[in-house]
């Protein structure tokens, strides 16, 4: 398996503008949770989905974070408009909450808004 | 909800020496303790994790303590190598909300060689 998948990597970009980032679980595995690190505040859980439903968004900062999970296998994390303090490294993680409680995270996507 | 505590935040080790991490929670339901280690630029990834039927678990150079009626769970690393070096954090969960872990503020480790 290739692990949890994020794209992209790395994204730069001007305070204003829509950010979207992407995240493909783990096959099989049915909760998906989107975390943010930064120095400051450390690693914050932004929303989670089991079965492809949000069960949790108390963590999203704001109204300009939204997420969505279409189907088992792809959610994203849309920021519109950005700002520059939502500078971070942006984890999607994924689990089987049937059996092994352990997430899986993926390499994470750093994100800079200038 | 769940709220766990990690200490210290940052500890600095000679080589060869052990190095402790202590973990409190507040949820007597949580029920499996995970621990992770993140390098400088990676991701976080699971190096050892205890359920709540289990007092110790060991893997090597590292183990894992977790009393349930004090509520808190400890990272041993002994004879540490500079490769130790890294941020380790600290979860609890309740196996039944979905996965939903509640991470500690993390510890920076640092091992001199």
């Amino acid at each position: 398996d290739a692990g949890v998948i994020q794209s992209p990597r790395h994204e730069v970009t001007e305070m204003g503008q829509e950010v979207t980032l992407r995240c493909k679980p783990i096959s099989g595995h049915n909760s998906l949770f989107w975390y943010r690190q930064t120095m400051m505040r450390g690693l914050e859980l932004l929303i989670y989905f089991n079965n492809n439903v949000p069960i949790d968004d108390s963590g999203m900062p704001e109204d300009r974070f939204s997420a969505k999970m279409p189907n088992a296998s792809f959610s994203t994390l849309k920021i519109q408009p950005s700002e520059p303090r939502d500078s971070a490294v942006y984890f999607c993680a994924s689990l089987t909450d049937t059996a092994q409680e352990t997430q899986y995270f993926g390499p994470g996507t750093r994100l800079l808004v200038l | 909800g769940e709220n766990v505590e990690q200490h210290p935040s940052t500890l600095s080790v000679q080589e060869g020496d052990s190095a402790v991490i202590k973990c409190t929670y507040s949820d007597s339901a949580s029920n499996y303790f995970p621990w992770y280690k993140q390098e400088l630029g990676k991701r976080p990834q699971l190096i050892i994790d205890i359920r709540s039927n289990v007092g110790e678990k060991k893997d090597q150079r590292i183990a894992v303590t977790l009393n349930k009626t004090a509520k808190h769970f400890s990272l041993h690393i002994t004879e540490t190598q500079p490769e130790d070096s890294a941020v380790y954090f600290c979860a609890a969960l309740f196996n039944t909300n979905a996965g939903k872990s509640t991470f500690g503020d993390g510890t920076t480790l640092t091992v001199k060689p």
